[in-house]
């Protein structure tokens, strides 16, 4: 069965600190893999989706990078992190194609930045 | 583009009553529609999605929703609230890209 892991689940950074956070599925090849934020009462904003390996687009201009160095993970990293980038970070796949299939997610990495 | 709405940011019922989450979407061709349920601090979980089969959609814990085209709604109910359904619920629409709702909170009270 297929499974997706995200870690880590709770960050507390100082502003302008580095971040990385890293999302893996397994079970399954060539998934679609996405970057979501959730901020209070805002549902979800889609940040990064990628089709493949190197392949990245980005909905939102923001002060976030993603890299899909490997089929199945994605990463989520920033340079410099602002106040306004906290929020619950969410990693998602999907095995259809965009669109048309469910989205499953991970367990979420709460970020907080101070 | 497509978009949905949720009415009502937070929803509170009685256990064993009627559980009814409005949904709205707006899209130019015909959508898949989705309702995902999030417990505190952890990830989004299917409940039920319509792709255009038969209008009225079975999930799981015994919700349901029907797609009604005339009204752009896409409502999810339970005939019954247990206290175990308490969490928050995200209707999505999907033509590109999967678009959220920005959620209900519902609570049930004992």
């Amino acid at each position: 069965s297929q499974t997706i892991h995200q870690w880590p689940a709770t960050l507390v950074q100082p502003v302008g600190s580095p971040l990385s956070l890293e999302c893996t599925v397994e079970g399954t090849s060539n998934p679609n893999l996405y970057w979501y934020r959730q901020a209070a009462g805002r549902g979800l904003q889609l940040l990064f989706y990628s089709v493949g390996i190197g392949q990245i687009s980005s909905e939102v201009p923001q002060n976030l990078s993603a890299s899909r160095p490997q089929d199945r993970q994605f990463i989520l990293s920033s340079k410099k992190l602002l106040l306004s980038d906290s929020g619950f970070y969410l990693c998602a796949w999907s095995v259809e194609g965009r669109g048309t299939g469910e989205l499953f997610f991970g367990e979420g990495s709460r970020l907080t930045v101070l | 583009a497509q978009s949905v709405t949720q009415l009502g940011s937070h929803v509170s019922v009685s256990e064993g009553a009627l559980v009814l989450l409005r949904c709205n979407y707006s899209s130019s061709v015909p959508p898949y529609l989705f309702w995902y349920v999030q417990y505190p601090n952890q990830g989004l979980q299917l409940l039920l999605k319509y792709t255009s089969a038969a209008t009225l959609v079975k999930g799981i814990n015994g919700f349901e929703a029907e797609f009604k085209k005339s009204e752009t709604s896409f409502h999810l109910t339970k005939p019954s609230a247990h206290m175990s359904d308490a969490a928050e619920y995200f209707c999505a629409v999907s033509v590109t890209d999967m678009r959220f709702g920005a959620g209900t909170r519902l609570t049930v009270k004992p």
